[in-house]
């Protein structure tokens, strides 16, 4: 699977828009881009997303740049239960042996009042 | 429906002894992974299985760990021997498809 680059953390005031940014630059065509979060002392929890076109539901948005090489996660207007730590993840998503689903570091989000 | 559910929620055991953590998928889902967490720490990958086909068990830390999925329903993670280094909570996840993960509340296992 690709690799992906996020960074290590970010703020964002209440009410605010966060975009979360992430790197993955070694992209293959066939593989799609997830995002998910965990929140403190919980699971891990799916939020969205898409193959090359923009993508919205009722958590958040995804934007994926044309060249497929990078995308933004939107939270559109942050809340502090949004504090967490965001994973950004590619892969084929036909579910074939041997394409695990690896979780990297990913971007600790604060949201503060 | 019903979610990914996991048993034990707690487990504590003794250095040597072995345990069983049972996942029970989300009906219909084909896909079914095996996560650990320790305290402060990131996902780790340790096996994924996908409808009939071999598992992925590269994550796997040693021999002391091992997984079934029988009838590709029901996985059971078995740890033989437990060392203090195994304590950690261990997620399981299903999916269907290119689906998000969904993932079980986890068993939070304590080797003494």
């Amino acid at each position: 699977d690709a690799k992906t680059t996020q960074p290590t953390s970010m703020d964002c005031a209440e009410g605010r828009a966060a975009n979360l940014p992430c790197n993955h630059s070694t992209i293959s065509g066939n593989e799609y881009v997830y995002w998910y979060r965990q929140i403190h002392s919980q699971g891990p929890q799916y939020i969205i997303h898409g193959l090359k076109n923009n993508e919205t539901n009722e958590m958040a948005s995804l934007i994926i740049t044309e060249d497929r090489k990078s995308s933004t996660l939107i939270l559109p207007h942050a809340t502090l239960r949004d504090t967490a730590v965001y994973y950004c993840i590619v892969r084929v998503p036909r579910n074939q042996a041997g394409t695990a689903l690896i979780f990297g570091k990913g971007t600790t989000l604060s949201v503060s009042s | 429906g019903a979610g990914v559910s996991q048993s034990p929620s707690n487990k504590v055991t003794e250095k040597g002894k072995d345990v069983e953590l049972r996942c029970d998928p989300i009906s219909g889902h084909t896909a079914l992974y095996w996560y650990r967490q320790s305290l402060g720490q990131g996902l780790e990958f340790l096996i994924y299985f996908q409808g009939n086909s071999a598992p992925d068990k590269s994550g796997l830390p040693s021999d002391r760990f091992s997984a079934e999925r029988t009838g590709g329903s029901v996985s059971t993670l078995t740890i033989q021997r437990t060392q203090q280094e195994d304590s950690a909570v261990y997620l399981c996840a299903s999916s269907h498809n290119n689906a998000g993960l969904k993932f079980g509340p986890g068993t939070r296992l304590t080797v003494l």
